[in-house]
């Protein structure tokens, strides 16, 4: 079944904790992203990889990073965690002037 | 840069009505056009799309045309049923270079609808 998956679904954190969210996808895509959903606000991206080791900027990439050593995975980084970043967070992938498969989500709360 | 614009929220409408979500976008070039639907609790996906001018999606009984003169891509359903409660996302993608080797996705804010049955 042709999927984007997250992992975690739900995390609790707290202030300053490094965490990762993974995100992998089985459909030999080399365009996926990361975006953040606030209520008001709608869908925001964080970052986009055009393909392996080829990353770019969204439109509210502070506080986040991300890398791309592999195609199928395209794994969120907060190295210092802040409330601001309490968030709906999802991944995608897809061809980009078509397309995009989100993942579940990964709703994260930082306290 | 490239913005998109959908009527604000919530909408609600009983069982049978006629549905328009209004959406609007700004952009250098000429974008590909897409609707995404929410469903409560789930990820984004994707309900219709349009590539280039007079194109029309449809999906669902969802139908959008891209009107480039009015820079607009406004969905509509004849007969909305309770099912189609959901959050409703235009967007658009348009390359940022010539050379189409890099693309930037934009979307609205998102329209809550509800439907009563």
């Amino acid at each position: 079944e042709a999927q984007v998956t997250q992992n975690p679904r739900y995390l609790i954190t707290v202030t300053g904790k490094k965490l990762t969210v993974t995100c992998s996808q089985n459909m030999n895509h080399e365009y996926m992203s990361w975006y953040r959903q606030d209520p008001g606000l709608g869908l925001r991206q964080i970052y986009y990889s055009m393909n392996v080791e080829v990353t770019d900027k969204g439109d509210v990439p502070e506080g986040y990073k991300v890398s791309r050593k592999e195609k199928r995975n395209f794994p969120l980084i907060l190295e210092s965690p802040s409330p601001n970043q309490t968030s709906l967070y999802f991944c995608a992938s897809g061809t980009p002037a078509d397309t995009q498969y989100f993942g579940p989500g990964t709703r994260l709360t930082v306290l | 840069g490239d913005s998109v614009t959908q009527m604000e929220g919530p909408v609600t409408l009983s069982e049978e009505a006629f549905l328009t979500i209004n959406c609007t976008y700004t952009a250098t070039g000429y974008p590909s056009l897409f609707w995404y639907v929410q469903y409560p609790g789930e990820g984004l996906q994707l309900l219709l799309k349009a590539t280039k001018a007079d194109d029309k999606g449809s999906n669902k009984g969802f139908e959008a045309t891209y009107r480039k003169e009015t820079t607009s891509f406004h969905l509509e359903k004849g007969s909305v049923q309770v099912s189609d409660s959901a959050v409703y996302f235009c967007a658009l993608s348009e390359p940022t270079n010539s050379g189409g080797s890099n693309y930037k996705l934009t979307f609205g804010k998102g329209t809550l609808l509800t439907v009563n049955p």
